[in-house]
C-alpha cells in the first residue's frame, strides 16, 4: 500500500550543468538495464539501455555507466535543460526472465533555470 | 519506436464497482504484456505478466481474483479491477514486450480514483 510521507530522492541542478543520477541493483543475474524518464501523470519513457557485457553506452546528451563489480548504474545527462525535470528510474531485467522489469526507487531531477 | 496505448487515461468510480483498463500495442504484436501499479512518489511495482492465450502470472501479494487480466489477442490486454475500494486508487501502467524481447514499451498510464 501507499507509504505516507515517502519522498523520492531529489537532485537539484542548475540549467546547463551536468547531472548524474545513480542506481544500485541487487541481482547479479540481471543482464539488461534501462533508464526511464517519467513526467508527472505519464508512463515511463525510454532513455537509454545497456547490456551487461558493456560498461558504457552513449546517446544524445546521455551516458549510462555500468559497474557490475559493485552492482551500480549511473545516468549522466550533459547540459541539463528544464525539460529534463522528471523522475528517473533505472530498471533491470534478469537473464532468463520473461522480460519483466524490476524498477529502482527513482530520483527526482529538478532543473533550475 | 513502438506505440502502446492505454485507455482510459483516468477514471473515477464508486466503491464496489469494477473498472476495466485496456492496453493496446498499436503497431506491433505483443505476446507478453506487463501490468504495473504505482503509488504517489513511489516506483513501479509489477503486478502480473500477461501472455496471449494463457493465464496471467501474478506477483506475490497480488490477488488474481481482484485484478482480472485477459490477453485474448496479440494486441490487447485488459486489467479489470473488481469490487474496487479506495485503497485500489493508484496509477496503473502497462507495458508490452517488443518482438526482439528486449525493450518494453509503456503505455501512458491510467489514473484510477475510487470514491
Amino acid at each position: 500500500g501507499e507509504s505516507v510521507g515517502l519522498h523520492l530522492p531529489t537532485l537539484s541542478v542548475q540549467e546547463g550543468d551536468n547531472s548524474i543520477i545513480n542506481c544500485a541493483y541487487s541481482n547479479s543475474a540481471s543482464d539488461y538495464f534501462i533508464w526511464y524518464k517519467q513526467e508527472s501523470g505519464k508512463g515511463p519513457q525510454f532513455i537509454i539501455d545497456i547490456r551487461s557485457n558493456m560498461d558504457k553506452r552513449q546517446g544524445q546528451r546521455v551516458t549510462v555507466l555500468l559497474n557490475k563489480t559493485v552492482k551500480h548504474l549511473s545516468l549522466q545527462i550533459a547540459a541539463t535543460q528544464p525539460g529534463d525535470s522528471a523522475v528517473y528510474f533505472c530498471a533491470e531485467k534478469t537473464r532468463g526472465s520473461q522480460g519483466n522489469l524490476i524498477f529502482g526507487k527513482g530520483t527526482k531531477l529538478s532543473v533550475k533555470p | 519506436g513502438a506505440v502502446v496505448s492505454q485507455h482510459p487515461s483516468w477514471v473515477i468510480c464508486k466503491s464496489g464497482t469494477s473498472v476495466k483498463i485496456e492496453c493496446r500495442s498499436l503497431d506491433f504484436q505483443a505476446t507478453t504484456m506487463f501490468w504495473y501499479r504505482q503509488f504517489p512518489k513511489q516506483s513501479l511495482m509489477l503486478m502480473a505478466t500477461s501472455n496471449e492465450g494463457s493465464k496471467a502470472t501474478y506477483e506475490q501479494g497480488v490477488e488474481k481474483d481482484k485484478f482480472l487480466i485477459n490477453h485474448a489477442s496479440l494486441t490487447l490486454s485488459t486489467l479489470t479491477v473488481t469490487s474496487a475500494h479506495p485503497e485500489d486508487s493508484s496509477f496503473y501502467i502497462c507495458s508490452a514486450l517488443g518482438t526482439l524481447d528486449t525493450e518494453a514499451f509503456f503505455g501512458q498510464g491510467t489514473r484510477l480514483t475510487v470514491v
